[in-house]
């Protein structure tokens, strides 16, 4: 199937530090999301990307649709020790019958205060 | 919040059992979907539901089925269980069968362990 690369897999920062992570496909996606997860718990949707060149922000966060519509990343900035998680991109194919998405591996944040 | 609910939280049985799994929507939405997530894996689409019919299939054992009532809300059958099905099963909404915006909403999931 389908595959996103997404990488790094796992970031260690200082608090107050940037934060980037990006995802990668050989495929042309028409959608990109990013999503936070917590121990425990189910992913929560950060940003959703519809245009290529899209650069969308939601308070410290911000994330971009790749001009080759076969990429994404995501910026933090400031972090905070609220951070610490996975991140999740996912994408949608436009060929896809329904509304499946394909998730990235996750990038495992861990925040230092 | 997401307004997407999942029972049971946690589920313990043995190998070669079956379990029904239970997902209620966002009010509103029509499309649920089936997200298996092993131990430190991203989520693994199984299938999607549109307005109580099959949309969309992924990665999904026969052993496995689901289905979408009238009221919108799913199940998800898992049979002969294995070791391995041992996993977080996510269930999400959307509003749409199709198309943009595709935004899927997550439960908090439901902890499968086969032992």
């Amino acid at each position: 199937g389908q595959q996103l690369n997404q990488s790094p897999q796992s970031m260690f920062i200082q608090e107050g530090e940037d934060v980037s992570m990006n995802c990668t496909s050989s495929s042309i996606f028409n959608t990109w999301l990013w999503y936070k997860q917590e121990p425990g718990e189910g992913p929560v949707l950060l940003i959703a990307l519809y245009k290529a060149g899209e650069l969308t922000s939601n308070g410290r966060l911000t994330a971009q649709f790749g001009i080759t519509r076969k990429d994404s990343f995501l910026n933090i900035s400031a972090s905070i020790p609220s951070d610490v998680g996975i991140y999740f991109c996912a994408g949608h194919l436009s060929e896809n019958a329904g509304n499946m998405l394909t998730f990235g591996g996750g990038t495992r944040l861990m925040v230092k205060p | 919040d997401s307004g997407v609910t999942q029972t049971p939280k946690h589920l313990i049985t043995a190998t070669g059992q079956r379990v029904t799994l239970r997902c209620s929507p966002r009010s509103g939405d029509l499309s649920v979907y089936w997200y298996q997530q092993s131990l430190d894996q991203g989520l693994q689409f199984l299938i999607q539901y549109y307005n109580g019919e099959e949309r969309a299939k992924g990665n999904i054992l026969e052993r496995f089925s689901a289905q979408q009532f009238p009221d919108l809300h799913s199940e998800l059958n898992l049979s002969s269980l294995e070791l391995g099905d041992s996993a977080l099963y996510f269930c999400a909404s959307s509003p749409l069968g199709r198309g943009a915006p595709n935004e899927q909403f997550f439960g908090p999931g439901t902890r499968l362990t086969v032992l």
